[in-house]
């Protein structure tokens, strides 16, 4: 049985570009929760996708947008990136309100 | 707000001895307290899920306790493969639809 898969592993983009990561669920699992962790931090909550609309949102701004596709899985979309969005961008699976299960994550660096 | 704070930032153990570490949380409603593992560059792993006060779950050489204001993580007799970072969050109840808050974490490093 699979677990959460995310693609790509390591990313390097320059400031003011776009990038898209992406996650496959949990088998099984039907909602994504997206994370962001900085060095040393823990993750913060940016957004939440079931039913393929976005259910909760944390505090990160509109250039933070995703998706959810028919089968579950999920896109993170940045837009004009800043050197503060470098970090390990996680994906979550789940089933509604139930235990979350993490992927490896995306590293993102921005120069 | 909800907020997690974990204690200590980081803990060196001896292989063999014995700690716990402190999970603090203000949350309205807690539904779900829960521990994660946190190797170098790698997603959190799960661990356990604490629903209610006075509970306990054990996994190996780890066991997790809930108490309406904290939750300890106890590590018996480590070995060098438990260190990490162990991550606590916290899921509120009510419209939050699993959003996990977590701390900044806890580096454990245990030495042969």
């Amino acid at each position: 049985d699979a677990g959460v898969t995310q693609s790509p592993t390591h990313l390097i983009k320059t400031r003011g570009q776009q990038v898209t990561l992406r996650c496959s669920p949990k088998s099984g699992h039907d909602t994504v929760s997206w994370y962001q962790q900085a060095l040393g931090q823990g993750p913060q909550f940016i957004f939440q996708y079931y039913e393929e609309e976005e259910r909760q949102r944390g505090n990160f701004p509109d250039r933070f947008s995703g998706h959810q596709f028919p089968n579950y899985s999920s896109e993170l979309n940045v837009n004009a990136l800043l050197l503060g969005d470098s970090a390990l961008y996680l994906c979550a699976s789940s089933l509604p309100a139930r235990d979350a299960f993490f992927g490896p994550g995306t590293r993102l660096t921005v120069l | 707000e909800d907020q997690v704070t974990q204690s200590p930032e980081a803990l060196r153990l001896q292989e063999g001895e014995s700690s716990s570490l402190n999970c603090s949380y203000t949350v309205s409603g807690l539904r779900g307290l829960f521990w994660y593992r946190q190797d170098p560059g790698k997603g959190p792993e799960f661990l356990f899920t604490l629903y209610s006060a006075g509970e306990e779950k054990e996994k190996e050489r780890l066991k997790a306790t809930l108490t309406k204001k904290e939750s300890f993580l106890h590590i018996t007799a480590p070995k060098p493969e438990d260190s990490a970072t162990y991550l606590c969050a916290v899921h509120r109840g009510g419209t939050s639809y699993g959003k996990l808050t977590f701390g900044q974490g806890t580096i454990l490093t245990v030495h042969p």
